[in-house]
């Protein structure tokens, strides 16, 4: 199975901040990663698929690049309703898998 | 507008088979594939299986002896069933059209 290491744990920001989170494929996945947001008690909400397709909805200060095995998110002037718990995941072989996640805090 | 809604027991007892349904709305299954995501309590998600829009399967292969998805279209229908479930089967269990629409998810428990 591919892993997926996402990194930081977690990151506190503060309002206008720009953030990145990383996600690093044990071996390369042709782009074929998507970004999730998930919120207490919510389900995961699609931010970027294919490591930089915006998906429809979703602000333009999320931004996803990256190619082979190491793909980012970046968070532009952060704001109070991007709290949550960001996952990474590859979408080349099955199984699909994910990162662990990574907690984004104002600070 | 796409609707997924997952339904299933809250409770089920060690060693016994969890049966979830997936009801979907506003979409056909025979154009989309559906999956199956879980989420242990605090921690991340696990990706189980998909079924896909042709009636093909994939399943994680740490799950693959102990799951079985099928679907019934004409009810828009996608099932998940578990056998042996252990404590660590406890979690949110959700289904998604390709990961963009995503159900509410469904609490289970793991318990006697």
């Amino acid at each position: 199975d591919i892993q997926m290491t996402q990194s930081p744990h977690s990151l506190s920001a503060s309002l206008g901040e720009t953030v990145s989170i990383e996600c690093l494929a044990s071996e390369g996945i042709s782009n074929y990663l998507a970004w999730y947001q998930q919120k207490p008690g919510k389900s995961p909400q699609l931010l970027i698929y294919y490591a930089s397709s915006l998906q429809d909805g979703v602000p333009s200060r999320f931004s996803g690049s990256g190619s082979g095995t190491q793909y980012s998110l970046k968070i532009s002037n952060m704001q109070p309703e991007d709290e949550g718990v960001y996952y990474c995941q590859q979408g080349y072989k099955y199984p699909y898998t994910f990162g662990a996640g990574t907690k984004l805090e104002l600070k | 507008q796409v609707q997924l809604k997952e339904s299933g027991p809250g409770l089920v007892q060690p060693s016994q088979t969890l049966s979830l349904t997936c009801t979907v709305s506003g979409f056909s299954l025979t154009s989309y594939n559906v999956h199956w995501v879980r989420q242990p309590p605090g921690k991340g998600l696990e990706w189980m299986g998909r079924m896909r829009y042709n009636g093909d399967t994939s399943y994680n292969s740490a799950l693959k002896s102990r799951l079985s998805i099928s679907r019934d279209t004409s009810k828009n229908q996608v099932f998940l069933k578990m056998n042996s479930l252990q404590t660590d089967d406890t979690g949110t269990y959700y289904c998604t059209r390709e990961t963009v629409y995503w159900g509410q998810g469904v609490m289970v428990t793991v318990s006697s």
